[in-house]
């Protein structure tokens, strides 16, 4: 299967400052990638979905000046989560799509807002 | 009524028992139907899709969708503590890349 790599696997940061995590499709170009959060014991939600070269959509509630998403490149996506707060912490998860076929999930990154 | 509606658990079987997870959904057009394990701390991991009704068997895995009932399975068969996770099932439209709407999750625990 492909591979989908996500980094950083865990990160702790102070309150008020921005946070970037990577999404990584290994071995194919991804169309589509989609972000997700995913509080304990709770489904994946997703948050937005980004296509290479233009803006991400953002779901309903989720704050697009917050979360900012950049699909700069069909094999890279990166979530900034900016002046972070506690209510922030979550596992945050990505995946790449091929285009007409399945997508593909990243390890996920879970984020400590301290 | 949530577009799919899954038993959060947990479900506790003796490891060798026949596992049963399922999901219910409400919209119809539903077309591509997953079911993704997740270990606790990791990112979702397909094990099976299936398109349109019917069934669809890898090794003990069997997934089994119902589309007049709008109703997915997942079986389990020999179930080992390995297979211990939370499996969520999902669903999308036509296209593949559409977004994809996950369920709650099972928790599922295979007691040695």
């Amino acid at each position: 299967g492909a591979v989908v790599s996500q980094h950083p696997s865990w990160v702790i940061c102070k309150s008020g400052t921005s946070v970037k995590i990577e999404c990584r499709s290994l071995d194919f170009q991804a169309t589509t990638m989609f972000w997700y959060r995913q509080f304990p014991k709770q489904s994946l939600m997703l948050m937005a979905t980004s296509n290479e070269g233009s803006k991400a959509t953002y779901e309903q509630g989720v704050e697009k000046d917050k979360f900012l998403i950049n699909h700069a490149s069909l094999t890279l996506s990166t979530l900034t989560v900016t002046s972070a707060h506690p209510e922030d912490s979550s596992f945050y998860i990505c995946s790449a799509a091929k285009g007409g076929t399945e997508a593909f999930f990243g390890q996920g990154t879970r984020l400590t807002v301290v | 009524q949530k577009e799919v509606e899954q038993d959060p658990g947990p479900l506790s079987v003796p490891e060798g028992a026949i596992v049963s997870l399922n999901c219910t959904y409400s919209n119809s057009a539903f077309q591509y139907f997953m079911w993704y394990r997740q270990y606790s701390r990791k990112g979702p991991e397909l094990l099976m899709y299936t398109y349109s009704s019917g069934n669809k068997e890898d090794g003990r895995f069997t997934a089994q969708v119902d589309k007049s009932s709008k109703y997915i399975s997942l079986f389990i068969r020999d179930s080992q503590p390995s297979d211990s996770a939370t499996y969520l099932c999902a669903m999308s439209g036509v296209n593949r890349d559409d977004k994809i709407i996950f369920g709650k999750g099972t928790r599922l625990h295979i007691l040695p």
